[in-house]
């Protein structure tokens, strides 16, 4: 299976600062079947990304999804205090479709 | 808005069965293709198993042939029969729906329920 590994495991930031967050995938990924998903505590997975780059509804354009083959990042341009979770990046171009670990960006 | 409530989790004993339901609102369960994903503690997630809106199903190798999931339009549920429960099955199972609807399976999850625990220990 393909197996992902997210970096950093924590990462610590203060309000309007960037966020980049990493996931690198064990073997190419296909035909850029990629997502993203934000967890709060207590709280169900939002879908964030899919297809590597697309938003999902109702998600503001601070999100962003670039990557391919490995290596994909999502990147925050201006952290908000509601943005602060873990986030999980996802395959699903090869079965069994897997998740990352996840990253927690967290309030400095 | 449409929702997703997952119950049924619990306490269970190593080799005993718990069945998860997750009732959908809304009056278009019946187009969904649904999946049951789940995270055990401090770990990230891992999908289980998949039902189409016409009864295709797939599961994870970890739980097949002990887990069996299903579904019923009628009551706009859908269910995840787990037998010869394992300590390594201890989780917060979610369901989620599959962003494609009918005969079209995206597998990413624009949906999900807020998750319910089982813990396999005796």
């Amino acid at each position: 299976e393909n197996v992902l590994t997210q970096s950093p495991g924590t990462v610590s930031l203060s309000p309007g600062e960037r966020a980049t967050l990493s996931c690198r995938a064990s073997q190419s990924v296909s035909s850029s079947y990629f997502a993203w998903y934000q967890q709060k505590p207590g709280q169900a997975p939002r879908l964030l990304i899919y297809g590597v780059s697309s938003r999902a509804t109702g998600i503001p354009d601070r999100f962003s999804g670039t990557g391919s083959g490995t290596d994909f990042t999502l990147t925050i341009s201006r952290v908000e205090p509601e943005d602060f979770a873990v986030y999980f990046c996802q395959q699903y171009g090869s079965p069994p479709l897997t998740f990352g670990g996840g990253t927690k960006v967290e309030i400095k | 808005e449409v929702q997703l409530v997952d119950s049924g989790g619990g306490l269970v004993q190593p080799g005993g069965s718990l069945r998860l339901s997750c009732a959908a609102s809304g009056s278009t369960f019946s187009t969904y293709n649904m999946n049951w994903v789940r995270q055990a503690p401090g770990k990230g997630l891992e999908w289980v198993s998949y039902i189409s809106s016409s009864d295709t199903k797939y599961y994870a190798d970890s739980v097949k042939g002990r887990f069996t999931i299903s579904r019923d339009n009628a009551k706009n549920s859908l269910y995840l029969q787990m037998n010869s429960l394992r300590a390594e099955d201890t989780a917060v199972y979610y369901c989620a729906r599959d962003y494609g609807r009918g005969g079209h399976t995206y597998w990413y999850f624009d949906l999900w329920g807020r998750g319910t625990q089982v813990t396999v220990s005796s």
